[in-house]
């Protein structure tokens, strides 16, 4: 079975600075996927990016990026050059080439100070 | 939000009453799910269709029901509400499965259900 662990607490980050939040995943499955949802006070689930296991460059997406460390089985978000709009619940998620479930971690908290 | 609509947006339900949360999507995707979220929790999926008229569970299914007659809707039935299924529900489409490269996953605004 899949399983995602986001285990920051809530991070206080100021504008402008960058800000980077954990995932670290566990699976025995060659092929799958890595996906990050931003979900502000509003509900919505919002997609960030994606990361293939297989692909060799990391994602990037705007302000948006992906460290992924496939030995490490780490997938970390890294937001550049903060904005107040980025104060949010941030999930990170996967699923493996076959599978019809998408797995979530329990969430990173974000807020972002003047 | 990118086509998926769901409805009610929020409901309160009396413990033992029935109720289906509505979910339709335009974008001719065939991967549809339904998932809730708790306090302190991710997503969980409740159920998924891989297609009109194929349905299957997910990691937390029972009391909920879903059918997939068309490949535009996809409802998500209360049988017999209890307060533990008080939750966020969001329902979420794509064009196929999840794991393929690229497949952007697309979540309705979520729905708001209280038990009591």
């Amino acid at each position: 079975a899949q399983k995602i662990t986001q285990t920051q607490p809530g991070m206080f980050v100021q504008e402008k600075e960058a800000v980077t939040l954990d995932c670290t995943y566990d699976t025995s499955d060659q092929s799958y996927g890595l996906f990050w949802y931003k979900q502000p006070s509003s509900g919505e689930m919002i997609f960030l990016i994606y990361q293939g296991s297989y692909d060799e460059q990391n994602a990037t997406e705007g302000r948006y990026s992906l460290n992924f460390q496939k030995a490490r089985k780490s997938a970390n978000l890294v937001i550049s050059a903060s904005q107040l709009g980025d104060s949010a619940m941030y999930f990170c998620a996967m699923t493996y080439y076959g599978n019809n479930r998408l797995a979530f971690g329990k969430g990173n908290q974000v807020v972002v100070i003047p | 939000n990118a086509g998926v609509t769901q409805t009610p947006k929020f409901q309160v339900l009396k413990t033992g009453q029935s109720m289906t949360l509505q979910c339709a999507q335009d974008m001719n995707h065939e991967y549809m799910s339904w998932y809730r979220q708790d306090p302190g929790m991710g997503l969980r999926l409740i159920h998924y269709s891989v297609g009109a008229g194929i349905t299957d569970q997910g990691e937390v299914p029972n009391g909920y029901n879903v059918s997939r007659s068309t490949t535009e809707d996809f409802p998500l039935r209360l049988l017999s509400a209890a307060p533990s299924q008080t939750s966020v529900y969001f329902c979420a489409s794509s064009y196929s499965e999840p794991g393929r490269s690229g497949n952007t996953i697309y979540f309705g605004e979520g729905s708001w259900l209280t038990v009591v």
